[in-house]
């Protein structure tokens, strides 16, 4: 039973196509989030839901729009995929935002754009 | 300059040795993750601490915040180890949000 899953694992596609990865998680959490893991394995926030909610949006491109039909799940969708898109994205979740908490991390997806 | 600072980047050590990696950050934080990134790439939350020290197993962490500081001990280090080990420090601004040092690629030899 995994607490965060993401699908698919791998994604190999063309420069300027839209495609989407999936997030669930099980574990009965608000807040959900979507880190990018550049090339040299340095990880940085792209975006986090409450509920829902967007909380955070780090100056990401448009291109890059996050989903959340419901708490338990939190999508992201690429469109126009360019080169440097090209990384790996984990999902992650916390209980709550506004308080410490331990986040679980999904196992990534591992995306290479041609 | 990142706000979080490992070091050092890459360390190689022989099984058994105790093994020290450090974090410094240089923003007003609530709390500290240490964090596991297997060779598979999956990341695994070790510690979360906000003031002195935390112990599980073999792992020992510490935190001086007026320091703004924080080590992470391996004792009688295994090959099993072997990983990457990212420091984060967690801000809060109305919202809880990571930021990341660059990690530190920890390889223990039989």
């Amino acid at each position: 039973d995994t607490a965060v899953s993401q699908t698919p694992k791998y994604l190999v596609t063309q420069m300027g196509n839209d495609k989407s990865i999936k997030c669930e998680q099980n574990l009965g959490h608000d807040t959900m989030y979507w880190y990018k893991q550049d090339s040299k394995k340095f990880l940085k926030i792209m975006f986090s839901y409450n509920n829902k909610e967007l909380i955070i949006n780090e100056t990401v491109p448009n291109r890059f729009s996050p989903k959340s039909p419901d708490k338990a799940h939190l999508n992201l969708h690429i469109n126009s995929l360019e080169l440097g898109d090209s990384a790996v994205y984990f999902c992650a979740s916390s209980l709550q935002t506004r308080i410490q908490e331990t986040q679980y991390f999904g196992p990534g997806t591992r995306l290479l754009v041609l | 300059k990142n706000e979080v600072e490992q070091s050092p980047q890459n360390l190689t050590a022989q099984e058994g040795e105790f093994i020290t990696i450090n974090c410094s950050y240089s923003v007003g934080i609530s709390a500290l993750h240490w964090l596991q990134q297997h060779p598979g790439g999956g990341i695994v939350s070790l510690f979360m601490l906000s003031s002195g020290k935390k112990k599980h197993g073999r792992l020992i962490a510490t935190i001086n915040i007026q320091e703004k500081h924080s080590s992470l001990h391996i004792t009688a280090s295994h090959p099993r180890d072997s990983a990457v080990y990212i420091c984060a420090v967690l801000i809060i601004q109305g919202a809880q949000k990571l930021v990341f040092g660059q990690g530190t690629r920890l390889t223990i030899n039989p």
